[in-house]
């Protein structure tokens, strides 16, 4: 069983499109995260979730808005797409307590 | 000055050989350390984690943590091609929401 699944792993959209991306965990973990790594590896985080609840919005455009419906669950929609939103997201999970995340597999987006 | 660097590479070394990559640091509340191992199309995965000052094993692979000096390694005995990834130090004063990523050092292992 898949720790941290996320769909889709592959996206290729037109600019300014909708798109979301869909996470969820069975680690039982209560937090859950949103990093966007760009072409040079860099590992941002982007947002933060714990129990459902936005703890960590980094300075990231309103067009990006999380949604946790429940703990295990955290989706990621993002409005108007531009060409700078390629990269690739990753949705990662932790406990609330813990010092380390776990990472899922990534979605590679495309703006073209 | 980005609070961890570590240098991107390319590195590349032949099969068998000892590997180090390192990571430097400038906040000196980090007191948990991590590396991560990310594959080519694939999430990062957690590889080391170490508390404070000292060294780690486990297989293959040694975490080295420098405090005083804010300076983590990571040694690959016996290097193999399927050690080839990009590794990423992480490293946090607690919490794995404040955790701060090195932007990863690509390693290539030569058959």
């Amino acid at each position: 069983d898949t720790a941290v699944s996320q769909t889709p792993k592959y996206l290729v959209t037109q600019m300014g499109n909708d798109k979301s991306i869909k996470c969820e965990q069975n680690l039982g973990h209560d937090t859950m995260y949103w990093y966007k790594q760009d072409s040079k590896k860099f590992l941002k985080i982007m947002f933060s979730y714990n129990n459902k609840e936005l703890i960590i919005n980094e300075t990231v455009p309103n067009r990006f808005s999380p949604k946790s419906p429940d703990k295990a669950h955290l989706n990621l929609h993002i409005n108007s797409l531009e060409l700078g939103d390629s990269a690739v997201y990753f949705c990662a999970s932790s406990v609330a307590s813990g010092n380390t995340i776990y990472f899922g597999e990534g979605s590679w987006l495309t703006v073209v | 000055q980005k609070e961890v660097e570590q240098d991107p590479g390319p590195l590349s070394v032949p099969e068998g050989a000892i590997v180090s990559l390192n990571c430097t640091y400038s906040n000196s509340a980090f007191q948990y350390f991590m590396w991560y191992r990310q594959y080519s199309r694939k999430g990062p995965e957690l590889l080391m984690y170490t508390y404070s000052s000292g060294n780690k094993e486990d297989g293959r692979f040694t975490a080295q943590v420098d405090k005083s000096s804010k300076y983590i390694s990571l040694f690959i005995r016996d290097s193999q091609p399927s050690d080839s990834a990009t590794y990423l130090c992480a490293m946090t004063e607690g919490g794995a929401q404040k955790l701060v990523f090195g932007q990863g050092t690509r390693l290539t292992i030569n058959p």
